[in-house]
C-alpha cells in the first residue's frame, strides 16, 4: 500500500536559516507528490506539486525516486512561512488514469519560524 | 478561494446525537471529499464522491454517511455522534484540466463532541 511518512511533528528554525520538511513515500511507479501548506486560520491550500518543478513562495521540493523522498526546502525561512506543512501522494492509477484528487497525505510538520 | 464552502464553521454537540456537516462548491466540480484533520494522523479521508449520487469509502469511514443529491453539495452526517469524531472536518473538490489535478478545501467545520 502507498505510505507518506512526515518524520517530524514539529521543526522550528530562526528567521534566515535555512529549512527541510522532510517527506518519504511507498509508491509502485513515478508518482506525482504535492506539498500543501495550511496557515493558521486559513483553509489547506496547494503549494507545489514536482511535475510542474517550480518555485513557490521561495520554497523548492525535489523528487529523489532513489531515496523515494520529497523533501521540501527554503534556503532563506521567514516568519510568515509559519504553518503546517503536509506532504501528499494520489492513489496508483492505471496507464492515462487519474486520481481525481484522492490523496494520501502524511502526518503533517508544523513549521515554526522564530524572529 | 469563496467557491467551497462549509458550514458550521463551529459545532459542540453530545455523544449520541446526530450531526450534519454541509459542504457546498460552486465550480461544478464532479469530485468532492471529505477529510479529517487530527494531530498525530494528518488528514484522512473519510468519504469522497465522483459524481451526484456517486459515493464511496475512503480510509476511515465508520461512524459516518454521505448523499450527493446534488453536484454542488455534499454533506458529511454523523449517526450518532462519539467522543472520538471530535475532530476539525474539510471538504474539498477536484479540478481538473488537460494537465493536471488541484484539490481546493474549505475552511473546515471544528466539531466537538462532548
Amino acid at each position: 500500500a502507498q505510505r507518506v511518512t512526515q518524520p517530524e511533528k514539529l521543526l522550528s528554525v530562526f528567521k534566515g536559516a535555512p529549512v527541510e520538511l522532510k517527506c518519504n513515500y511507498s509508491y509502485s511507479g513515478s508518482p506525482e507528490l504535492f506539498w500543501y501548506v495550511q496557515y493558521s486560520r486559513q483553509r489547506l491550500q496547494l503549494l507545489l506539486r514536482h511535475i510542474s518543478r517550480e518555485s513557490i513562495k521561495g520554497f523548492t521540493a525535489d523528487l529523489n525516486k532513489g531515496e523515494t523522498s520529497f523533501h521540501l526546502k527554503k534556503p532563506f525561512a521567514q516568519e510568515e512561512d509559519s504553518a503546517m506543512y503536509y506532504c501528499a501522494l494520489p492513489p496508483l492509477t492505471n496507464a492515462g488514469g487519474t486520481s481525481y484528487g484522492k490523496l494520501t497525505f502524511g502526518q503533517g510538520t508544523i513549521l515554526t519560524v522564530h524572529p | 478561494d469563496a467557491g467551497i464552502t462549509q458550514s458550521p464553521r463551529y459545532k459542540i454537540t453530545e455523544t449520541g446525537r446526530q450531526v450534519t456537516l454541509m459542504c457546498h462548491q460552486t465550480w461544478s466540480h464532479s469530485y468532492m471529499f471529505w477529510y479529517r484533520q487530527d494531530l498525530g494522523h494528518g488528514l484522512r479521508l473519510i468519504y469522497y464522491s465522483a459524481a451526484a449520487d456517486i459515493t464511496d469509502k475512503g480510509e476511515v469511514p465508520d461512524g459516518y454517511v454521505v448523499s450527493r443529491s446534488k453536484t454542488e453539495n455534499f454533506p458529511l452526517t454523523l449517526e450518532s455522534a462519539t467522543r472520538s469524531q471530535t475532530s476539525v472536518y474539510f471538504c474539498a473538490s477536484t479540478e481538473r484540466t488537460l494537465v493536471q489535478e488541484t484539490q481546493y478545501f474549505g475552511p473546515g467545520t471544528r466539531l466537538l463532541v462532548l
